[in-house]
This record gives C-alpha cells, structure tokens and sequence, in this order.
C-alpha cells in the first residue's frame, strides 16, 4: 500500500506570496493531521480533517488554513507569507480518529520563505 | 492538556553500547505514548507505541520501550547501537483534544549519534 505523499518536497517563495501544498493519505485513511517542524518550536500541531471538515485546530494564525477533499486528500494554505513560515511542514494520515490511531507521516515539504 | 520533556537534546553512544532515550510525559488522563524516529530529509516513522496493554511495548528495529505511570516516563531503550539508529527521535503523547479529536503532542527531541 502506497504511504502518504506530499507535493511538492520543495518550494521558496517571497514574503508576501501564498503557497498551497498537497497531501494524499494512504488509501482508506480518513484523517489528515498537519504539522509545522522548525528547529527552535519544534513539531507543531496545525490542524486535523475528517471527513472534509476541520476537527481540531493548533495555535497558528488565521493566514494558515486548510481543507480535505471527498477522496480524502487534503491541501494547506499559507497567505502572506512571513519569514517566520519557513519550516518543513509535514501531513499525517490515520484509518480513524481514534487516540490509538497511528499517525503515519509523508516525506514533507519544505518551505523557503526569502 | 498534555505534555511531553525529553531529556537531552543530543545523545552519544559508541556502537554496540546501550541505547537510552529518556521521554517524561503529563497528561490529566491515560495516555496514548509513541516513539517517532526522523531520518534527515524524511518524515517520521513509527518506532512503537503504548495503547494501555503490555506496559513493555516492543517495536521495529530492535526497540522496546517501558510504559511507567508512577514515574510519567516512557524511555526508549535499545540493546546495541547500530550505526544506522543515528537520527533524531520524537516522543508524542496522543490526547483528546476536544471533538473527539486526538492530536500528538510531540517532545522537543532527541539527536542520536553513534560512534564506530
């Protein structure tokens, strides 16, 4: 079974643009989590679908959003990019939404906001 | 809400030595615990998890971690260290988070290197 897959793996951008990137779950897997790994906050939460509708969000402003689609498949969006938003930014699919629901993670896209 | 501190940001070991990564966790109710490993420019990867069953939790590649409620602990503990355990290690405590959401909370995490 294929894993969770991201594109693009890399991206630089300028401040002030946007940026969507993509996330495929594994085949069956309803859940989508989004997280944002930076060297000094570490892993941080984004948010979480289900279903097409977000569940559960992290503490990360409003230029930050997302969706899920009928297939599962989930996109983010980062408006008006700051420096601060360089970070690799990595999904996460799991069969349901339950605690003990292993999150199994994509490669990552890497964003580089100059 | 819930927590986790690993101890030691990076850790040595020569090969063949004891693997020891420490993870203390805080949660208000029974945790769900998970060890992550990073290999550079990849995602994560699942070592093992603790779901309330053996409280010996035993996972790929050799590693085993013991669930301690009195202590909040869940280190990880490898026999012998191979060259290719060195990477960066992520321990995360799973919560309900509200609407049924479960969200992981991750550790800061743990660079390990192996020494020939």
């Amino acid at each position: 079974k294929a894993g969770v897959t991201q594109t693009p793996r890399y991206l630089i951008k300028t401040r002030g643009q946007q940026v969507t990137l993509s996330c495929s779950p594994i085949s069956g897997h309803r859940s989508v989590s989004w997280y944002q790994q930076t060297p000094g906050q570490g892993l941080q939460f984004l948010f979480e679908y289900f279903s097409e509708t977000q569940r559960n969000k992290g503490n990360f402003p409003g230029r930050f959003s997302g969706r899920q689609f009928s297939n599962s498949r989930s996109e983010m969006n980062v408006s008006t990019l700051e420096l601060g938003d360089s970070a690799l930014y990595l999904c996460a699919s799991s069969l349901e939404r339950r605690g003990t629901d292993t999150q199994y993670f994509g490669p990552g896209t890497r964003l580089t906001v100059l | 809400a819930q927590s986790v501190t690993q101890l030691g940001s990076h850790v040595s070991v020569s090969e063949g030595a004891l693997v020891l990564l420490r993870c203390n966790y805080s949660s208000s109710v029974p945790p769900y615990l998970f060890w992550y490993v990073q290999y550079p420019n990849q995602g994560l990867q699942l070592l093992l998890k603790y779901t309330s069953a053996a409280t010996l939790v035993k996972g790929i590649n050799g590693f085993e971690a013991e669930f301690k409620k009195s202590e909040t602990s869940f280190h990880l503990t490898k026999p012998s260290a191979h060259m290719s355990d060195a990477a960066e290690y992520f321990c995360a405590v799973s919560g309900n988070s509200g609407a049924g959401s479960y969200q992981l909370t991750f550790g800061k995490g743990t660079k390990l290197s192996v020494i020939p």
